[in-house]
């Protein structure tokens, strides 16, 4: 079937302005993960769903930052008034299993670049 | 605080030389070990993984060393081809936390 799709694939934003990236997980994941990856360095964790409910949201970097995935599906990350320091491609994972024991297939990303 | 240290940064190979790429951690707690590969607009792909009850771990042409001692561990990639140039992430995470810790990653090129 298809892996995980993340989207859109590019976002300019203007400093100030609020975005919202989208994430498709693999059809029946449990669990879903958001990674921030800011160029030239390793992806860095920010949040954890297990179906619809949020156990794990210590690396958002602030209130700025919020995430959702109301049906257990589909999750979005939205920025708020981006700054500069938000630029990074933002990752998806997403894996079957709620203990953790399996693998996390991550999506494409997608490449914010804050003005 | 770094978690997962790794190096080298990056790392010139000529084809069908072996590529190392090392990692040391501190948490204890760690109890599983992967490899991700990455290419150029493209997520991180899981290449192999290692639990710390053992000491190599070998699929084709990747084998990883663990020392758990050490706290340290590698990547071996025998008879380095240019397809494997990409970035290689060296990772950590407790057996029943799901979020990945991720080394910075070693940049990979083989010399056709």
């Amino acid at each position: 079937g298809a892996g995980v799709s993340q989207s859109p694939r590019y976002k300019v934003a203007k400093r100030g302005q609020d975005v919202a990236l989208r994430c498709d997980p693999i059809s029946g994941h449990v669990s879903l993960f958001w990674y921030q990856q800011a160029l030239g360095q390793g992806p860095e964790f920010l949040t954890y769903f297990q179906n619809e409910a949020q156990l794990d949201k210590s690396g958002l970097p602030s209130d700025r930052f919020f995430a959702e995935r109301p049906e257990g599906s589909v999750s979005t990350l939205k920025i708020q008034r981006t700054q500069q320091e938000d630029s990074a491609v933002y990752l998806c994972a997403s894996s079957s299993s709620g203990t953790g024991a399996n693998e996390q297939f991550f999506g494409p990303g997608t490449r914010l670049t804050v003005l | 605080q770094q978690q997962v240290k790794q190096s080298p940064q990056s790392l010139i190979v000529q084809k069908g030389g072996i590529s190392i790429i090392n990692c040391a951690y501190e948490n204890t707690a760690f109890d599983y070990f992967p490899w991700y590969q990455q290419f150029p607009g493209k997520g991180p792909a899981l290449l192999i993984a290692i639990r710390p009850d053992v000491s190599e771990k070998k699929e084709g042409r990747f084998t990883i060393s663990f020392n758990k001692s050490a706290k340290q561990f590698s990547l071996h990639i025998m008879d380095s081809q240019p397809g494997d140039s990409a970035t290689y992430f060296c990772a950590a995470r407790m057996n029943r936390d799901d979020k990945i810790i991720f080394g910075k990653g070693t940049r990979l090129h083989i010399l056709p």
